[in-house]
């Protein structure tokens, strides 16, 4: 057990609604990381955050948006979601910013748009 | 940009027999490297990383890595492989900005690794 909650596991939708995916990191880490896995495109990073800002951004698309809260848990919001969403959805979380550790990741969101 | 490659989608390998999954890096400075293992319908689990130090790095499940700066290669080995070693496996480098560390990993594409009875 990695210590980094993800929630929900499995999420079934159509194309063009929306969804929130949600993340609690370790306890006491600053820094959360989204990641989509898919087939083709493998392990992408989409966004970070570190202590409730914005740290760094990949390849997010804008119908994608995420924030952490006070608490630090962090959300993944899709919308107006294609075909081409469905993927399983990784958050990470690790101590500092910028240091040389690893990171700890979740079990996933598996999402499946139809 | 830093970038990790792992040039074999898949390596099959007999129980008992050692193993080798290869990764090769492009970074500049120094490299901060991971190995991380993905079993099915599971979120990715940490092995080992090298940050500095010995080029031979000890990592969980018996998996080790070297290092190798003028190869620019980290390959994960083990001794002998178990059954229960079939997973995916993915390398990855830190990403740096300027002269400093943004924190998230850049990932190679995986190895499936397949040990045979």
């Amino acid at each position: 057990d990695s210590g980094v909650t993800q929630t929900p596991k499995h999420l079934i939708t159509a194309t063009g609604q929306r969804v929130t995916l949600r993340c609690s990191p370790r306890s006491g880490d600053l820094s959360v990381y989204w990641y989509q896995q898919s087939l083709d495109q493998g392990l992408q990073f989409l966004i970070q955050y570190y202590n409730g800002e914005e740290r760094a951004k990949g390849n997010i698309l804008e119908r994608f948006s995420a924030q952490q809260f006070p608490d630090l848990h962090s959300e993944l919001n899709l919308s107006s979601l294609e075909l081409g969403d469905s993927a399983l959805y990784f958050c990470a979380s690790s101590g500092i910013a910028g240091n040389t550790g690893e990171l700890f990741f979740g079990e996933g969101s598996r999402l499946t748009v139809l | 940009a830093q970038s990790v490659a792992q040039p074999e989608d898949q390596v099959n390998v007999a129980e008992g027999n050692p193993l080798t999954v290869k990764c090769t890096y492009s970074v500049s400075g120094n490299p901060y490297l991971f190995w991380y293992v993905q079993y099915p319908n599971r979120g990715l689990q940490f092995l080992l990383k090298y940050i500095t130090g010995d080029n031979l790095v000890k990592g969980s499940y018996g998996f080790e890595a070297e290092f190798n700066k003028s190869q620019t290669s980290f390959h994960l080995k083990k001794p002998s492989a178990l059954v229960s070693d079939s997973a995916l496996y993915f390398c990855a480098v830190r990403d740096k900005v300027g002269s400093g560390n943004t924190g998230k990993l850049i990932f190679g594409q995986g190895t499936t690794l397949q040990v045979k009875p």
